[in-house]
């Protein structure tokens, strides 16, 4: 089975542009989930989904950030304007509730903002 | 509140040799589970390990287990027979099963570097 896709790996934008990353969950999974991670602040948690619906968005730092999931095998995670600041390696991550609830991370995209 | 605590920012093993890294948590949750993850130097998070906080016996996948110390709030990840390959950055993670949705906790991580 595919695990997690991410898209696009890499990223490189100039401040103010906006920025869109794409992430396909584990086919069957229903929780998707939205990390950040930065050497200062490690990995954070944006914001998380359950069955396409958020539960939580209280990691999304600004008004900036926004996702979105309107299916189950498909969900985005918006930056606009964006930021230097936003420098980061974002990662997607799918789960089942049931049994361990174990994540599966994608590879994540590298976002450079100039 | 959960916390994940790991005290270790780096350690460094021999090749062959095995190496404990260290992972405490808190929690007033009667029901959890505890998680290891791995991140080389590409990047990805690979997932290793997993313990329910009622499971009677330390998990083990291969070169793999856990040191599960309920009383001690404590699941150190043992690796044995270490690799080159090993060295990457290895994070510990806590979920709640009451009320916490399938959130992780992770903590700071440890850099693991196995030398020749």
């Amino acid at each position: 089975d595919a695990g997690v896709i991410q898209s696009p790996r890499h990223e490189v934008t100039e401040m103010g542009q906006e920025v869109t990353l794409r992430c396909k969950p584990i086919s069957g999974h229903d929780y998707l989930f939205w990390y950040r991670q930065t050497m200062m602040r490690g990995l954070e948690l944006l914001i998380y989904f359950n069955n396409n619906v958020p539960i939580d968005d209280s990691g999304m730092p600004e008004d900036r950030f926004s996702a979105k999931m309107p299916n189950a095998s498909f969900s985005t995670l918006k930056i606009q304007p964006s930021e230097p600041r936003d420098s980061a390696v974002y990662f997607c991550a799918s789960s089942f509730r049931g049994q361990t609830g174990t994540q599966y991370f994608g590879p994540g995209t590298r976002l450079t903002v100039l | 509140a959960q916390k994940i605590t790991q005290t270790q920012p780096g350690m460094f093993v021999q090749e062959k040799e095995a190496v404990t890294l260290d992972c405490t948590y808190d929690t007033s949750d009667p029901s959890y589970g505890l998680f290891w993850y791995k991140q080389p130097s590409s990047g990805e998070m690979i997932f290793l390990i997993y313990q329910g906080s009622y499971d009677q016996q330390n998990a083990t996948e291969g070169r793999y287990s856990l040191n599960f110390q309920k009383a001690r709030k404590s699941a150190n990840l043992v690796i044995s027979a270490s690799q080159l390959g090993d060295s990457a950055m290895y994070f510990c993670a806590m979920r709640r099963f009451t009320g916490g949705g399938n959130k992780l906790t992770f903590g700071t991580g440890t850099q693991l570097k196995v030398e020749l």
